[in-house]
């Protein structure tokens, strides 16, 4: 069974800091999914990472991917406050199929 | 583009009870989930279709949960009785079907179900 865990699970940074959260998963993939969720919200897609070595970067954040260590990681730097919110990683087990597996998510808060 | 669409926004109901969400994804998206967001969790997939097959329901309740999706569009998730343990927000989700391997999935804003 594949299992995906995110650490921090809290992160509290103050604004203009840098930070990374990990996430790390048990079995092998080519496809991790970055999605945010703003509190009472749906999930809104952020990265698709699709192959060992995939870096992607939008405004203050970038993801990146290692397979061989089933680790992805999702930088932040110089956090501002609209960045406050939860993150997830997601993995598909299998390539092809879309079936997503979650992590527990990393509640983000940016303090001024 | 349109997003996913879900009905109702909230339910309240007492254990026991029956349930039913509805879910019309984007237009033209082949594949369906249905996912169960228990709070202060990840979302979790309950059942998959592709145009009304299912591809996994795996761990769908299925003594309980039942989910269709009659002519490969609009879907309905039913719950029948209602656990507390049920109360969640239930997001459905599309996609572009199995092999359009860049089309991350689209989720609809979620129907929050209270099982008192």
């Amino acid at each position: 069974e594949l299992k995906v865990e995110q650490n921090p699970l809290f992160l509290s940074m103050q604004e203009g800091k840098n930070y990374t959260i990990y996430c790390n998963y048990s079995t092998t993939s080519d496809r991790l999914y970055w999605y945010r969720q703003d509190p009472g919200k749906s999930l809104e897609s952020l990265f698709v990472l699709l192959s060992n070595g995939a870096v992607k970067q939008e405004g203050r954040l970038m993801a990146s991917l290692d397979t061989k260590a089933r680790l992805s990681t999702l930088h932040i730097t110089a956090a501002v406050h609209d960045l406050s919110a939860t993150y997830f990683c997601a993995v598909e087990a299998n390539f092809g199929n879309e079936k997503l597996t979650f992590g527990t998510g990393t509640r983000l808060t940016i303090i001024p | 583009e349109a997003g996913v669409a879900q009905s109702p926004r909230y339910k309240i109901i007492e254990k026991r009870q029956s349930v039913a969400f509805w879910c019309n994804p984007i237009s033209g998206h082949a594949t369906l989930y249905w996912y169960q967001q228990i709070l202060g969790q990840g979302p979790k997939l309950l059942i998959q279709f592709q145009n009304n097959g299912v591809v996994d329901d795996s761990q769908l309740p299925k003594d309980r949960f039942s989910a269709e999706r009659l002519k490969g569009v609009d879907s309905t998730l039913k719950i029948q009785p209602a656990k507390l343990e049920d109360s969640a927000v239930y997001l459905c989700a599309s996609s572009g079907g199995i092999g359009t391997y860049n089309s991350p999935l689209h989720f609809g804003n979620g129907t929050r179900l209270t099982v008192t």
